[in-house]
């Protein structure tokens, strides 16, 4: 069974950095490209990024290009979501998900979400 | 950049009813990379249609994707109590990639 576990939910202050977490299993995690979603409060889905596990080729929505990193560590099967400095408009769920492969460039698998928290 | 557009924002209907979603994109895109998901409140989304009209595995056959060019539509036959959600569209544009979802529409009973 195919399943895509993310870290915990973060309360995290203005300033401080982050980094959470997508384990995945059930599947061959190095073929497939693990992508980040966002989702603030009471909004729509919002695409950040996107990593190839077997080479870590990324690429990142233009939205999203500089504010963080995506990384991925493929020993573990594990894909990244990092934050240097967190601002309170960085608070959301984030949702990673698994682009289905040949060539359905859709995500057909997701992971529960991670609620970040950023306040003073 | 690609737009898409998604109308209604919301829909108020009764469980049994027939309900066709319009998804319209700001170009002409390609078929093949247009899916629709399901969220529920408190849920990840969920993928219902990829290629425009394949279901995902697991999918109820009342859900039906069609469409090409820049319209797009998600009709699900016969509203059952667990289908009331925001669905969302997503297409993906190449060089670079780039994954672009909709603004949802809320599918709410009425």
């Amino acid at each position: 069974e195919v399943q895509l576990v993310q870290s915990g939910a973060e309360v995290k202050k203005p300033g401080e950095s982050l980094k959470i977490s997508c384990k995945g299993s059930g599947y061959r995690f190095g073929s497939y490209w693990i992508g980040w979603v966002r989702q603030m409060p009471g909004k729509g889905l919002e695409w950040m990024g996107i990593i190839y596990p077997g080479d870590s080729d990324t690429t990142y929505s233009p939205s999203f290009q500089g504010q963080v990193t995506i990384s991925v560590d493929k020993s573990i099967n594990t894909a990244y979501l990092q934050w240097s400095s967190l601002k309170a408009s960085d608070t959301a769920m984030y949702y990673c998900a698994r682009d289905g492969g040949s060539g359905s460039c859709s995500f057909d698998y997701w992971g529960q979400g991670t609620l970040v928290t950023v306040s003073s | 950049e690609i737009v898409l557009t998604q109308s209604p924002g919301t829909l108020s209907l009764s469980p049994g009813e027939r309900v066709t979603l319009s998804c319209r994109a700001s170009q002409s895109v390609s078929s093949s990379f247009l899916a629709w998901y399901q969220q529920k409140p408190g849920q990840a989304p969920r993928l219902l249609i990829y290629g425009a009209s394949s279901r995902a595995t697991g999918i109820p056959d009342r859900f039906s994707g069609s469409g090409s060019g820049t319209d797009f539509t998600l009709t699900i036959s016969r509203l059952e109590p667990e289908d009331f959600a925001v669905y969302y569209c997503q297409q993906y544009g190449s060089s670079p990639p780039v994954y672009i979802f909709g603004q949802g529409t809320k599918l709410e009973i009425k």
